[in-house]
């Protein structure tokens, strides 16, 4: 069975610094892809960043990039720079193309908040 | 590119009356579309996944005649929930999918059952 875990329920960070979410997940797959959601207040999901297991360099979008470790399972977000915008949930998801219809397992998010 | 529409946005109907839900993909063909329910600062909870043209495929302890699912095109899908109760009141969310692993999701659709 495949699991998704974010250890950290809420978080907070001061404008302009720099933080990590953490995720880890396990699978027995081997080619499968990693995202990042961002759920602000409106509660619209919006995809953040994305990461395919069979690359080794890790994704980066902007001001946001992981840390992808597959042998530790683990996929971490920073956030760099933070802006007051980036105030919202952040859910980690997992799929692999062997799943009916990409079915995605999603980890029970971060709420973020950015201090001014 | 990739966005998805859903309608509506908010909508609250009286107890044992039927609610539909529209989830289209507005620049894309949606091979697959998933639906979800969440509540309050929960994650999102898999409803079902639907194909084009073909029967829904729900989760264990979803009930199929409750949550009706059509995805009679690739650019649509609906969701209707019949005879609606105080206790289907959530937030539902729709996702779509292409030739492609990722899902690009609605703005969601807020029910209220009373």
């Amino acid at each position: 069975a495949q699991t998704v875990t974010q250890s950290q329920p809420e978080m907070s960070v001061q404008e302009a610094e720099t933080v990590t979410l953490s995720c880890t997940y396990d699978t027995s797959e081997n080619n499968y892809y990693l995202f990042w959601y961002k759920q602000p207040p409106s509660r619209q999901m919006i995809l953040v960043i994305r990461q395919e297991a069979y690359k080794q360099q890790n994704a980066t979008e902007n001001r946001f990039s992981v840390n992808f470790q597959k042998a530790a399972k683990s996929f971490s977000l920073k956030i760099s720079d933070s802006q007051l915008g980036d105030t919202a949930m952040y859910f980690c998801a997992f799929t692999s193309t062997f799943f009916r219809g990409n079915q995605f397992y999603f980890g029970t998010g971060t709420s973020l908040t950015v201090i001014p | 590119g990739a966005v998805v529409s859903q309608h509506p946005s908010w909508v609250i109907c009286k107890s044992g009356t039927s609610v539909k839900i529209e989830c289209r993909s507005l620049d894309f063909q949606a091979t697959t579309m998933f639906w979800y329910r969440q509540f309050p600062k929960q994650s999102l909870m898999l409803m079902a996944t639907s194909n084009e043209g073909s029967k829904a495929t729900y989760e264990q302890g979803v009930e199929k005649d409750k949550f009706l699912i059509n995805h009679a095109s690739l650019t649509l899908s609906t969701l209707t929930v019949t005879s609606a109760h105080p206790e289907d009141s959530s937030f539902y969310i729709c996702s779509a999918s292409g030739a492609w692993e990722t899902q690009y999701f609605g703005p969601g659709t807020r029910l209220l059952v009373l």
